[in-house]
């Protein structure tokens, strides 16, 4: 069982939410990723981190910010949720030795109405 | 066209065949290749990494790499039940961050 937690699973929001997505994970793993899946389509990276205090936006343009302030800790945030949010974020953690994302997260389904 | 391609599926097989799921990609780059499960409402789960070319086993799965054909394998025997998932490959260059996906193959397998 993958040591890496995310919550809530489920959340329905009203448009306009301020929402945080949160990841912990316990392997001491410094990288650190936030996914979005949506069905049939593939995984998008939006977000990912090397160590505390590194960030950087993937490929997918995406409304939403991270912090990395702690190792095992690298929420997301969304300032003001939309439809368009509506997702399955997932997170991922990997060392430095295996140079992937090693570990998921079960997700967190997203539904902003 | 998508750096890689995975044909969807559904693929259905009974219980005890042999699987064969399959990736093609078109970035000659690539020197890491993954094969992740998926469970319904589930995080994906890592199944084989593979570095480079050639052939790599755990149990009852083979993950095979022919970078000539730019072509990736994996292999499920005696296939069960708890078989029934989506599979994934995913594969980066060495010197590049981003992990490209395949769509995913959802495979049944039936008792």
């Amino acid at each position: 069982e993958a040591d890496i937690y995310q919550t809530p699973r489920y959340l329905v929001i009203g448009t306009g939410k301020k929402i945080t997505l949160e990841c912990s994970q316990t392997m001491g793993h410094d990288k650190m990723y936030w996914y979005q899946q949506d069905p049939g389509m593939e995984l998008h990276l939006i977000h990912y981190s090397y160590g505390v205090n590194s960030t950087e936006k993937g490929d997918l343009s995406s409304e939403s910010t991270v912090s990395r302030i702690r190792t095992e800790h690298f929420p997301l945030t969304l300032e003001s949720a939309r439809p368009s949010h509506t997702s399955q974020y997932l997170c991922a953690s990997g060392d430095n030795l295996m140079n992937t994302e090693a570990f998921f997260g079960q997700g967190t389904r997203l539904t902003v109405v | 066209q998508k750096e890689v391609e995975q044909d969807p599926g559904p693929l259905s097989v009974p219980e005890g065949a042999i699987v064969s799921l399959n990736c093609t990609y078109s970035n000659s780059a690539f020197q890491y290749f993954m094969w992740y499960r998926q469970y319904s409402r589930k995080g994906p789960e890592l199944l084989m990494y593979t570095y480079s070319s050639g052939n790599k086993e755990d149990g009852r799965f083979t993950a095979q790499v022919d970078k000539s054909s730019k072509y990736i394998s994996l292999f499920i025997r005696d296939s069960q039940p708890s078989d029934s998932a989506t599979y994934l490959c995913a594969m980066r260059a060495g010197n590049n961050r981003k992990l490209i996906w395949g769509l995913g193959t959802s495979l049944a397998v039936n008792p």
